[in-house]
């Protein structure tokens, strides 16, 4: 079974740009969950999508969005880049609920100069 | 704020040595999972623990879950450079705002 896709792996932009990353979970997995991740404050969860829906959220700006498509594979958006959005972006799927065990994909890592 | 303290934060040990890190914090957890990251890559599963006092073998790698499912510690024994990676414990607070709760993790090298 393949695993989670991410596209691009490596991105470059500048403050003010908006980026959209790509994520195909594994076949069969309906949640997909998006988590930033950055030396100083660790995985930090964004959104979960299950079902075309998002389920869950965690505590960031408007700027940060999310959508699933109806064959699970998920896109994130980020408006009005910041220096500090520049990190390494993780999409994970699972079968149930993020809570359940998650599958990642190998991450965006996003520059923002 | 519900948090998971991870210690240390960084571990560069020898190989053939032992080594204990630890995923600490003051909230219960329903469960509390493992993942190991190595560089480029994203996190990947380790074990889940879910009854307090489990303890769970995976090879060289033995996980405790605490009896009060506060804490777990996971020990290497005798780590081999294949074991280097960034460490992540992720608790399930199991609410009604169900979420993973993460550590900053443990950064361990093993030195050939």
């Amino acid at each position: 079974k393949a695993g989670v896709t991410q596209t691009p792996r490596y991105l470059i932009k500048t403050r003010g740009q908006q980026v959209t990353l790509s994520c195909s979970p594994i076949s069969g997995h309906r949640s997909v969950s998006w988590y930033q991740q950055t030396p100083g404050q660790g995985l930090q969860f964004l959104f979960e999508y299950f079902s075309e829906t998002q389920r869950n959220k965690g505590n960031f700006p408007g700027r940060f969005s999310g959508r699933q498509f109806s064959n699970s594979r998920s896109e994130m958006n980020v408006s009005t880049l910041e220096l500090g959005d520049s990190a390494l972006y993780l999409c994970a799927s699972s079968l149930g609920t993020h809570t359940d065990t998650q599958y990642f994909g190998p991450g965006t890592r996003l520059t923002v100069l | 704020t519900q948090l998971l303290e991870q210690s240390p934060q960084f571990l560069s040990i020898q190989e053939g040595e032992n080594l204990t890190v630890y995923c600490n914090s003051s909230s219960v957890f329903s469960s509390l999972q493992w993942y190991r990251q190595e560089p480029g890559e994203g996190p990947v599963l380790l074990v889940t623990v879910v009854t307090g006092g489990e303890v769970k073998k995976l090879k060289r790698l033995t996980f405790q879950f605490g009896d009060a499912r506060k804490d777990s510690s996971l020990h290497i024994t005798a780590a081999q450079p294949g074991d280097t990676g960034l460490y992540l414990c992720a608790g399930n607070n199991a609410g009604n705002n169900r979420k993973l709760i993460w550590g900053l993790g443990t950064s361990l090298a093993v030195n050939p």
